[in-house]
């Protein structure tokens, strides 16, 4: 089993600029999250899902959209880059609501 | 919403001294983990706590949650270089599906 696995690992973009973040769990989990991580700042919630289908805001969701169409993956898209989005982000993903979270190995993002 | 206050953000040791973090929510929790991150990896979960006035021990390393399951400390005896890194804690709300992290306790042991 891969567990969690975060494409790209690494990325440069440059303001104004699209990408997607790719997250896939082989597990069989509902619920999956994506996180950024800034010095100091710990990890806060961009977006999760539940469940195929569905998705929600998290405390900072702003400048990112999020898809889920299959169980298994959890698409972050960043539609005009900035150099706020700067930072390190993390998926992860549950097996029920009360389980341990398993969290990929993630994306070192930097927005120039 | 629910907030979750870890302290403190930073301790530096000397190898065999005892290390203690803090987590406080601002709500009652469902229960709560604890993860931790070596530099430069990701986060890995280490233990879940859901009673109240529960405690749980894993070697050098005891877990306590409050009575009033809205605090919970990570007590290191005699830490090892082995030992560095960042705590989190992780508060979670049934109701939602999502938890609420701590900015965490980075630790840092000198030999």
């Amino acid at each position: 089993n891969a567990g969690v696995t975060q494409t790209p690992k690494f990325r440069v973009l440059k303001t104004g600029q699209s990408m997607t973040l790719l997250c896939a769990q082989d597990m069989n989990h509902e619920y999956m999250y994506w996180y950024r991580q800034d010095p100091g700042m710990g990890l806060r919630l961009i977006h999760y899902s539940v469940g195929e289908g569905t998705t929600a805001k998290g405390e900072v969701p702003d400048g990112y959209n999020v898809s889920r169409l299959k169980k298994q993956n959890f698409l972050l898209g960043l539609e005009s880059a900035a150099p706020s989005q700067t930072s390190v982000y993390f998926c992860a993903s549950r097996r029920g609501r009360n389980t341990e979270a398993f969290f990929g190995q993630g994306t070192r993002l930097t927005v120039v | 919403g629910q907030q979750v206050m870890q302290i403190p953000q930073y301790q530096h040791v000397q190898e065999g001294e005892d290390f203690t973090t803090y987590c406080n929510s601002s709500t009652t929790l469902s229960n709560i983990q604890w993860y931790k991150q070596r530099p430069g990896g990701h986060p890995v979960f280490l233990i879940q706590l859901v009673k109240s006035g529960e405690v749980k021990k894993q070697k050098r390393l005891t877990f306590q949650f409050g009575e009033a399951k809205k605090n919970s400390s990570l007590h290191i005896t005699a830490t090892q270089t082995t030992d560095v890194g960042t705590y989190f804690c992780a508060g979670h709300n049934t109701n939602a599906g999502k938890s609420t992290f701590g900015d965490g306790t980075t630790l840092t042991v000198k030999p």
